[in-house]
């Protein structure tokens, strides 16, 4: 039972440049999260997903995509990477919206 | 103004100490709230519910006041593990939890 899982760990990006990152869970778990994470700020949510094939925005949601064609998977886009974007990209899921199971996180670098 | 507010630290203490953290938010209509915790470069993990009567996890008390709306996170007996970085999470409507910048303690030898 791997819980949480998030592919890759680590990412550095030239401006413009896009990429996915792929959250999975394995808890058959209904919602899904992704966060993102910069000092000073705390977990800001970018968008969540209540069930497969269903997405909603988060609180900052403007420069990304997300797709959840499978329950246990939902991916993060960044279509035309800035380097405001240069963050922490945490992935959670839960049964209930309260006690959510995150991932280790990726780190990205857009310079 | 953040929704969620903490005092950022770092709280330094000795072994054996007892430390507490505050944490107040601006939505009165917020419905739940969560400690979390999360070590360096690590993920947050869920520490401990708050409840309105308070609740208590061995070495941690978590108080609720809604009048004032303000938790807290009370650890007694500190110890080196305890170091970690303390969110402060709000559930307000729909599937969403507001999340504190977090509280560092730092617990010395």
């Amino acid at each position: 039972n791997a819980g949480v899982t998030q592919t890759p760990k680590f990412r550095v990006l030239k401006t413009g440049q896009s990429m996915t990152l792929l959250c999975a869970q394995d808890m058959n778990h209904e919602y899904m999260y992704w966060y993102r994470q910069d000092p000073g700020m705390g977990l800001r949510l970018i968008h969540y997903s209540v069930g497969e094939g269903t997405t909603a925005k988060g609180e900052v949601p403007d420069g990304y995509n997300v797709s959840r064609l499978k329950k246990q998977n939902f991916l993060l886009g960044l279509e035309s990477a800035a380097p405001s974007q240069t963050s922490v990209y945490f992935c959670a899921s839960s049964v209930l919206v309260y006690e959510q199971f995150f991932g280790p996180g990726t780190r990205l670098t857009v310079l | 103004r953040k929704e969620v507010e903490q005092d950022p630290g770092p709280f330094n203490v000795p072994e054996g100490a007892t430390v507490a953290f505050n944490c107040t938010y601006s939505n009165s209509a917020s419905q739940s709230f969560f400690w979390y915790r999360q070590d360096c470069r690590k993920e947050p993990k869920l520490l401990m519910s708050v409840y309105s009567s308070g609740n208590e996890d061995g070495r941690f008390t978590a108080q609720l006041n809604r009048a004032s709306q303000y938790i807290s996170l009370l650890i007694r007996d500190s110890k080196l593990s305890d170091s970690a970085t303390y969110l402060c999470v709000v559930a307000s409507y729909g599937n969403k939890l507001v999340f504190g910048a977090g509280t560092i303690l730092r617990v010395k030898s």
